[in-house]
């Protein structure tokens, strides 16, 4: 079974920090599996990116996902106000399954 | 616009089961896999188990195998959820989610169920 951990747990950022999420994988997965979430309180989460690195629909582009293998970036360019929430990796394996990372919290400075 | 709607929230005995439904509209809905993510109060997302479309075949993660009941009926595009013998652990926000795999993610999410196990 696939582990996906991220790091940090918490990022402490103000609005127009850049801020960049790891997700590492216990083995290599194919990019084309791995996505990214966005959760706020109360709500359920959002697809962000897709295949490692393409934005869903209706995403900004200051969203953008990258990496390979083993260890993956879910980078927000310029933080805005709305962007401060918890971040989920996920992939998709055999059987089929599913696995989360355990999130990042981006919190304001 | 597809839009999957939950079931309102459960308040359950430990020992009973709990059923919670997920609602497509606006969409086809035969088409695609749903899966059901938990979230215990404070804590990540845990997939649960999913199905696919057509055969209505489900597979579970290895945790909730033999507790967890998954099912589909496309003639009324709904989808079904049931835990038995719910835990005090087993209190937590159920959602469903739409399983795109040309994506290979989950691309439309239900609002959520809130179960909550006590006695």
């Amino acid at each position: 079974e696939i582990v996906l951990t991220q790091s940090p747990g918490t990022l402490s950022l103000s609005p127009g920090d850049r801020a960049t999420l790891s997700c590492r994988a216990s083995q290599s997965i194919s990019s084309s599996y791995l996505a990214w979430y966005q959760q706020k309180p109360g709500q359920a989460p959002r697809l962000l990116i897709s295949g490692a690195s393409s934005r869903a629909t209706g995403i900004p582009d200051r969203f953008s996902g990258s990496g390979s293998g083993t260890d993956f970036t879910l980078t927000i360019s310029r933080l805005e106000p709305e962007d401060f929430a918890v971040y989920y990796c996920q992939q998709f394996g055999g059987s089929p399954t599913w696995t989360f990372g355990q999130g990042t919290k981006v919190e304001i400075k | 616009q597809v839009q999957l709607v939950q079931s309102g929230a459960e308040v359950k005995k430990p020992g009973s089961s709990v059923k919670v439904s997920c609602k497509a509209s606006g969409g086809t809905f035969r088409k695609y896999a749903l899966s059901w993510v938990r979230q215990a109060p404070g804590q990540g997302l845990e997939w649960m188990g999913g199905i696919i479309p057509m055969f209505g075949t489900a597979n579970y993660a290895q945790k909730f195998q033999g507790r967890v009941t998954i099912t589909r009926d496309d003639s009324t595009s709904t989808a079904y959820m049931e835990v038995s013998s719910v835990r005090f652990e087993d209190t937590a926000v159920y959602y469903c989610a739409r399983e795109d795999r040309n994506l290979a993610a989950f691309d439309i999410w239900g609002q959520g169920t809130l179960v909550t196990v006590s006695s």
